[in-house]
Formats: structure tokens, sequence, C-alpha cells
């Protein structure tokens, strides 16, 4: 079972530049997560889905979008990338929201120029 | 405000007990967890807390104590690969997860 992938491993991206990172799970979790992590800091997070079809926002969502058009799938979109934006990225998944493990996909990370 | 503390780095000994704290100063929460992260890797559960007291798990245990607004990790007969960041992580009464910066832990032989 792969869990969760996650696609690109790495980029580096120029400022303006539009991106997607994508995340799929194999595990038909209901719940899914994109958090950034930088040093020093402790995960933040950016969007969330409760279940396919629905979204909300997290703790640091300006400047990013979501969509969650089926249950495998959780792209995070940056519109217009700025170097504040050069982070690494984590996806989660859990069975539901509340009380559950997360489990985390290897991350991207992205670095805006 | 749900400021999490966690001290920034600690060492220890192959073989010895190591103890992390983490604080929290927050109205109330639905629980307490704990992950691993090795150094370039994703996050992996340890644990999670409701209840006060003490929840064993093989070498990892892990503490709560609403009252006190604390946490521990408490790590048995560590090994090498015991190396890695421990994040203590809230989660608040809409479900969401408020993180520590993590504790950078440090085995020597």
């Amino acid at each position: 079972t792969a869990g969760i992938t996650q696609a690109p491993t790495s980029q580096i991206l120029a400022a303006g530049r539009s991106m997607t990172l994508r995340c799929t799970q194999d595990m038909r979790h209901n719940a899914m997560y994109w958090y950034r992590q930088d040093l020093g800091l402790g995960l933040r997070l950016i969007h969330y889905s409760n279940t396919a079809g629905t979204t909300g926002k997290g703790e640091v969502p300006d400047g990013y979008s979501v969509s969650r058009a089926n249950t495998d799938d959780f792209p995070l979109t940056l519109a217009s990338a700025v170097p504040s934006q050069t982070s690494v990225y984590f996806c989660a998944s859990s069975d539901k929201r509340g009380a559950d493990t997360q489990y985390f996909g290897p991350g991207t990370r992205l670095t805006v120029l | 405000g749900q400021n999490i503390d966690q001290p920034t780095e600690m060492t220890a000994t192959e073989g010895a007990i190591v103890q992390i704290n983490c604080t929290y100063q927050t109205s109330g929460f639905n629980g307490l967890f704990w992950y691993q992260q090795h150094a370039g890797e994703a996050p992996t559960f340890l644990s999670y807390n409701v209840l006060d007291g003490l929840e064993e798990k093989g070498r990892f245990s892990s503490f709560l104590s609403r009252s006190k607004g604390y946490s521990y990790l408490l790590l048995k007969e560590l090994q090498m690969k015991d190396s890695a960041s421990y994040l203590c992580a809230l989660e608040d009464s809409n479900y969401q997860l408020i993180w520590g910066a993590g504790t950078k832990l440090i085995i020597k032989p």
C-alpha cells in the first residue's frame, strides 16, 4: 500500500509563477490536510477537507487554494508564488477529522526565488 | 491562544531514558498528540492522550496533565534510531491540530 504520495519531491519556482502540488492517498480516508513546515516553527495548517466536495481554511490559507473533487486527490495550488512561500509542504490524511491519527506524505520542498 | 512550548534540542546517551516536555496555555482542547519526525522525512504518529495519566506503548510512554498544562514523552532504552524530532500537537475544539516547533533529540553512543 502506497499510503500518501506527493509530487513533485522538490521544485524551484520563480516568483509570480503558479504551481500545483499534488497529493494522492489510497487509504480511502475522508479527511485530508495541507501543512507547511518552516524551520523553528511548528507545522501550520493551510487548508483541509473533511470529505470529498468540501474544503476549509486553516491557519495560513492566504495565497493558496485547494479542491477535493474525489476522495483520493487533494491538490494545493499557489496562484502567484512569493518567496515567503518557500517551505516544505506536507499532505496528510485521516479516516475522520478529530481524534484520529493523521498519516503524512513524504513532503514537497518548494523554493520560490 | 494555544502557545505550545517544547525544548528546541536535547541530547541523551544510547541505552538511557529521556523525557521530552511539552507545555501549553489553552482554555480547552480535545486531546494531545505526539509524532516522531526523522530528518528529511514525514511525521509519524506515536501517541494520543485524552485523559490525564500515563499511556505506555513499548519503549515509549506519554503523559498528560490537563490541570498543570503539560505533557511529556518518555523514551526508554534509547537506540540510535531514536535520533529524530518529536512534535507535540494539541487538537482544538474545531479538530484542528496546533503544533509545537518540535524537540530535536540527539542520541550519542
